[in-house]
């Protein structure tokens, strides 16, 4: 069964600085992943998606993420954040099926942002 | 943008007691989701909706819940005899196809509490 492993539960970076949150997987195919982000009181919107082809992937808000198979791997990055970065990001594993194609999430990273 | 909408944003209900949670999915997708995220823990799949129909459900999808889509633009949620442990944010999806390429679009939640 695929899992997903998010390592760091908080993490907390200064205005301006780069951020890199952590996201490892399980499955014995191919993945499709994904991450989202999810602010206080909303409910969980993409960031960005991979399938296949180029290894990194650009999304909204300035995010980009790598996958690397080797060490399965699928890593969120921002160059600087903003304090309305602050937020919980969940990486995400799908499962294509005939029409479930549900989602395995990780636990989670908070992101505080420091002025 | 459509959105997902889910109401109530907040249910509190006494153990044993029925509660339906509701959910209007943007009006020309096909696939309805359905999750639920215990306080601390992971984004949990329980169930999925096509044509119909269950797709696919997890094991957290008892005998106790249910899905109903009753009036082709409602998808519901029933929890028949609510327990303390299915107190959770409990957060609809839905898409247009079922292509990890069809973006899956989520609602702001519902926060179950049982009492």
């Amino acid at each position: 069964a695929q899992s997903v492993t998010q390592p760091d539960i908080h993490i907390t970076v200064s205005e301006g600085a780069s951020l890199e949150l952590r996201c490892n997987y399980s499955y014995g195919a191919t993945p499709y992943l994904f991450w989202y982000v999810q602010s206080p009181g909303q409910g969980l919107q993409l960031l960005l998606k991979y399938f296949s082809g180029d290894t990194l992937v650009q999304g909204i808000k300035g995010f980009e993420a790598e996958f690397k198979r080797s060490q399965s791997s699928f890593n969120l990055r921002k160059p600087s954040v903003h304090w309305s970065d602050a937020a919980e990001y969940f990486c995400a594993v799908g499962v294509l099926k005939a029409a479930g194609n549900k989602l395995t999430f990780g636990g989670g990273t908070r992101v505080l942002v420091k002025p | 943008e459509p959105e997902v909408t889910q109401t109530p944003s907040h249910q509190v209900t006494q153990m044993g007691q029925e509660v339906i949670l509701r959910c209007v999915p943007i009006s020309n997708h096909l696939y309805f989701y359905w999750y639920r995220q215990i306080l601390g823990q992971k984004v949990e799949f329980l169930v999925s909706f096509y044509n119909n129909e269950i797709s696919e459900k997890s094991e957290i999808f008892d005998d106790q819940f249910s899905v109903e889509r009753p009036d082709g633009s409602n998808f519901t949620l029933k929890i028949r005899s609510t327990k303390l442990e299915d107190s959770a944010m409990y957060f609809c999806a839905s898409k247009r196809e079922s292509s990890y390429n069809s973006p899956l679009h989520f609602g702001n939640g519902t926060r179950l509490t049982v009492t």
